[in-house]
């Protein structure tokens, strides 16, 4: 199976703020990777796909980089509503699989 | 507007069965491949099982092959998950996902509201 380790675990930021988030897959995915928001109690919702497509109707204050094995989630200038778990997903093999998670809050 | 909205969950004890639906609506179900993905308690996200568009063809996790059955009534646009021998591992919020590709690389893009399975005695 594909591993994702994504870090950090958990992010502390304050309005305004820049942040990335980081996902390593165990071996390459070939930009089959996405990121996800997910609020408290909330399905997930789609941000990135092919590890660099904007989903339309997300704020351009996201994006997202990388190739390989190295991909990241930028959010340029964070938001009070940006708060929630950010999760990123590999579809290159099966079984699919997803980062473990970063719990972002607003400082 | 795509809806996904699952039922059928609920208290199951160990070793019993229980079918999921998710019904579909605001788009052509049947041109889509989907998918189920489960969230334990407090945990990440974690695939469990995807059908072909036409049914022809499904995929599981290891930890419910041979438990778990993905299938599709294309006409009824909806989506089924019928698990059976269930584990107390198995307890989650289970959603239903569309799948689709942007050239060869794929990604789920809607997702249902979930629904709650707990297993236990």
């Amino acid at each position: 199976d594909i591993q994702m380790t994504q870090s950090p675990a958990s992010l502390s930021a304050s309005l305004g703020e820049t942040i990335s988030i980081e996902c390593r897959a165990s071996e390459d995915i070939y930009s089959n990777l996405a990121w996800y928001q997910q609020k408290s109690g909330k399905s997930p919702q789609l941000l990135i796909y092919a590890a660099n497509r904007l989903q339309d109707g997300v704020p351009s204050r996201f994006s997202g980089s990388g190739s390989g094995t190295q991909y990241s989630l930028k959010i340029s200038g964070m938001q009070p509503e940006d708060e929630g778990d950010y999760f990123c997903l590999q579809g290159s093999k099966f079984p699919w699989t997803f980062g473990g998670g970063t719990k972002l809050e607003l400082k | 507007e795509v809806q996904l909205v699952e039922s059928g969950g609920g208290l199951v004890q160990p070793g019993r069965s229980l079918k999921l639906s998710c019904a579909a609506s605001g788009f052509t179900f049947s041109d889509y491949n989907m998918a189920w993905v489960r969230q334990a308690p407090k945990k990440g996200l974690e695939w469990v099982a995807t059908i072909s568009y036409d049914g022809s063809s499904t995929y599981y996790r290891d930890s419910v092959k041979g438990r778990f059955t993905i299938s599709r009534d294309n006409a009824k646009s909806t989506l089924y998950l019928q698990m059976d021998s269930l584990r107390s591992e198995d307890t989650a919020t289970y959603y239903c996902a569309r799948w689709v590709y942007y050239g060869y690389r794929g990604y789920f893009d809607y997702w249902g509201q979930g629904v709650m399975v707990t297993v236990s005695s």
